[in-house]
């Protein structure tokens, strides 16, 4: 299943409270991402990281924070700032092309968050 | 930042017919577009991908054309099967590496 991994499957959340979704790749992969996923709203970009202790916000990092303190891992924290935290969440990753260009994303299995 | 827009939202056939989903993008810096097709409750694959250099692909029975002077880029599925029925997203991306996806389109292959 292309060597990335998410967990929990489920999560569920009590209002006020931080939580962590893991992201874990063994592609050898530079970049990894995070997306959010609503009922017909396609995939939403949260946060990218291009390269170890470096990562940029995407369209909707408001109440959302990551680290990448190691090329594997890209965990996510959603915190209380949060206001609509309930949602499927996928992480993804991938290898730069040559000379600028793109190669094709993998996705994880997704984490699906409710809070409560 | 890159805006891409993705229709129809829904789109049902009968078995065998063909079937299009289009994609418009906004930043003419755009490259590469990958077309993933997800099903129910699993994680997003590709299925096809195009880049800037090209104006069509095609892998058996799915082809993807692209117009960067109008900046829209097509998937075509033909002889459709129920087995294709799914989510399709489509996906625009430039240099630094963040992608964006459309809406997606539930594509429903009646029998």
């Amino acid at each position: 299943d292309g060597g990335i991994t998410q967990s929990p499957k489920y999560l569920f959340r009590k209002e006020g409270q931080n939580v962590t979704l893991s992201c874990e790749q063994n592609l050898n992969h530079d970049a990894m991402y995070w997306y959010r996923q609503d009922p017909g709203q396609g995939l939403r970009l949260i946060y990218y990281s291009q390269i170890v202790n470096d990562f940029q916000k995407g369209d909707i990092a408001e109440g959302y924070s990551v680290s990448r303190e190691k090329k594997e891992s890209f965990p996510l924290t959603v915190t209380s700032a949060q206001k609509n935290p309930t949602a499927f969440y996928l992480c993804a990753s991938s290898t730069p092309g040559v000379g600028g260009s793109y190669n094709e994303q993998f996705f994880g299995p997704g984490t699906r968050l409710t809070v409560l | 930042g890159e805006n891409v827009e993705q229709h129809p939202s829904t789109l049902s056939v009968q078995e065998g017919d063909s079937a299009v989903i289009k994609c418009t993008y906004s930043d003419s810096a755009s490259n590469y577009f990958p077309w993933y097709k997800q099903e129910l409750g699993k994680r997003p694959q590709l299925i096809i991908d195009i880049r800037s250099n090209v104006g069509e692909k095609k892998d058996q029975r799915i082809a993807v054309t692209l117009n960067k002077t109008a900046k829209h880029f097509s998937l075509h599925i033909t002889e459709t099967q129920p087995e294709d029925s799914a989510v399709y997203f489509c996906a625009a991306s430039k240099v630094g590496n963040d992608m964006r996806f459309g809406a997606g389109t539930r594509l429903t292959v009646k029998p």
